[in-house]
C-alpha cells in the first residue's frame, strides 16, 4: 500500500498549482481520500476530503473556494488544484487514505508529502 | 469550528509511563485517533477509534477517553517513542476533521 505525492514547488502569491497523489497496493475505488498539510514548524491541518466516487468533497474553511479536490479512479490518482495561493498556504502537503469504521475516521497510510512554497 | 487542545510538550524517563491529553467539545460525540510524527517523516497512526492499535504498533500504546478529553498513554516509554503526537476527531458537523495542536514527547 503506497501513496506518492508530486507537483510541489515554488509559486508566486496569487498563482496556481496542482498536486497529484498516485496510489498503489489497494483497491482505490474502495476508499475516500484526504489532503492534510503542515506549515514549516507547525502542526497538522486537515485540508480536504473526497468520497470514493468523487461525488462529494469537503474543504477546510481556510481553503474553501480556492482549492479543488478531485480523483481519477481509472488512474488511481488524487489531485489538489490550488488557486489564489497565499503565503500562508506554504506547507508540506500529504495525501492519506481514509479508514472509516462505525463512524470512526482515521488516516492510514500517508504519503511522504510534497512541499509547496508560496513566495515572491 | 471545533478545536482540540494538547499540552505543547511533555517529558518521560526511559521505561516510565506518560499520558498525553487532548481536549475538545467534539470529543463528547466522536472518538479520537492518535498520530505519531518523527522529524522529517509523515505521520503514522498509533491509535484509532478510541483504543484500537494498527498492526505493528506496540501494545505499550493505548487510548482512552472521558467526557471532552481523550488520552494517549505510553506505558514503558522507549527512546524511539520520542516524537510529536497529534490527536484528531471529526468536528461538530461530522463531515470535517480537526487535528489537535500537538504534543512533543521527549524521552529522557
Amino acid at each position: 500500500v503506497q501513496l506518492v505525492e508530486s507537483g510541489g514547488g515554488l509559486v508566486k502569491p496569487g498563482g496556481s498549482l496542482t498536486l497529484s497523489c498516485a496510489a498503489s497496493g489497494f483497491t482505490f475505488t474502495d476508499y475516500s481520500l484526504t489532503w492534510v498539510r503542515q506549515a514549516p514548524g507547525k502542526g497538522l491541518e486537515w485540508v480536504s476530503s473526497i468520497t470514493t466516487s468523487g461525488s462529494y468533497t469537503y474543504y477546510a474553511d481556510s481553503v474553501k473556494g480556492r482549492f479543488t479536490t478531485s480523483r481519477d479512479n481509472a488512474k488511481n490518482s488524487l489531485y489538489l488544484q490550488m488557486n489564489s495561493l497565499r503565503a500562508e498556504d506554504t506547507a508540506v502537503y500529504y495525501c492519506a487514505r481514509d479508514n472509516i469504521w462505525f463512524g470512526e475516521w482515521w488516516f492510514d497510510p500517508w504519503g511522504q508529502g510534497t512541499l509547496v512554497t508560496v513566495s515572491s | 469550528s471545533s478545536e482540540l487542545t494538547q499540552d505543547p510538550a511533555v517529558s518521560v524517563a526511559l521505561g516510565q509511563t506518560v499520558r498525553i491529553t487532548c481536549q475538545g467539545d467534539s470529543l463528547r460525540s466522536y472518538s479520537a485517533s492518535w498520530y505519531q510524527q518523527k522529524p522529517r517523516q509523515a505521520p503514522v497512526v498509533v491509535i484509532y477509534g478510541k483504543n484500537n492499535r494498527p498492526s505493528g504498533i506496540p501494545d505499550r500504546f493505548s487510548g482512552s477517553s472521558s467526557g471532552n478529553t481523550a488520552s494517549l498513554t505510553i506505558t514503558g516509554a522507549q527512546a524511539e517513542d520520542e516524537a510529536d503526537y497529534y490527536c484528531s476527531s471529526r468536528d461538530s458537523s461530522g463531515y470535517h476533521l480537526v487535528f489537535g495542536t500537538g504534543t512533543k514527547v521527549t524521552v529522557l
